[in-house]
């Protein structure tokens, strides 16, 4: 692994249902960052990780919830998938909070 | 009003051509200020940090005013590899460092 990664690239899936985001990253980076992109909005800071052990919540964290187990993963949950949920996610990373980030290549969810 | 504000676009501009983008700020604790390059269908990099005194990389210079709280990036001599969005983002220190994006701008550059 090179840099950040993310799985899985793209995903449909039916309103209702649970869905985990995979993120992981190999430069021993401390925050950790998911963001939503939608057209018109922006990139939308949903919940982030300024070290192992610790999250917050970001702009637009209802629905979504995150862990931080080790320095290196940082999945995002979506506990029941909603419509409006539809977006591209991106995983970011950063030495440490505010300094440059790095981002994955994103996943493209559609909730049906 | 958005804490970050950036002119959606498109800039539609020839190669060879000299194009520059504004960003707004409108908090005062600012701390950090980047410009990050965004391609279609493809996650955003960084393109190039911007210091106090304005600095300049290769074609690409970027700027900043505190005073009227505002960034710039000037691109020299487009070429048709710089089509993509723009993205302004700042850094505030009531905000626990975390960064926030403007919307993008985006440029087109055609032949």
């Amino acid at each position: 692994i090179a840099g950040i990664t993310q799985a899985p690239t793209s995903q449909i899936l039916a309103a209702g249902r649970r869905m985990t985001l995979r993120c992981t990253q190999d430069m021993r980076h401390n925050a950790m960052y998911w963001y939503r992109q939608d057209l018109g909005l922006g990139l939308r800071l949903i919940h982030y990780s300024n070290t192992a052990g610790t999250t917050g919540k970001g702009e637009v964290p209802d629905g979504y919830s995150v862990s931080r187990a080790n320095t290196d993963d940082f999945p995002l949950t979506l506990a029941s998938a909603v419509p409006s949920q539809t977006s591209v996610y991106f995983c970011a990373s950063s030495a440490v909070a505010g300094n440059t980030q790095y981002f994955g290549p994103g996943t493209r969810l559609t909730v049906l | 009003r958005k804490e970050v504000e950036q002119d959606p676009g498109p800039f539609n501009v020839p190669e060879g051509a000299t194009v520059a983008f504004n960003c707004t700020y409108s908090n005062s604790a600012s701390q950090s200020f980047f410009w990050y390059r965004q391609d279609c269908r493809k996650e955003p990099k960084l393109l190039m940090s911007v210091y106090s005194s304005g600095n300049e990389d290769g074609r690409f210079t970027a700027q900043l005013n505190r005073a009227s709280q505002y960034i710039s990036l000037l691109i020299r001599d487009s070429k048709l590899s710089d089509s993509a969005t723009y993205l302004c983002v700042v850094t505030f220190n009531n905000a626990g460092n975390m960064l926030t994006f403007g919307g993008g701008t985006r440029l087109m550059v055609k032949p």
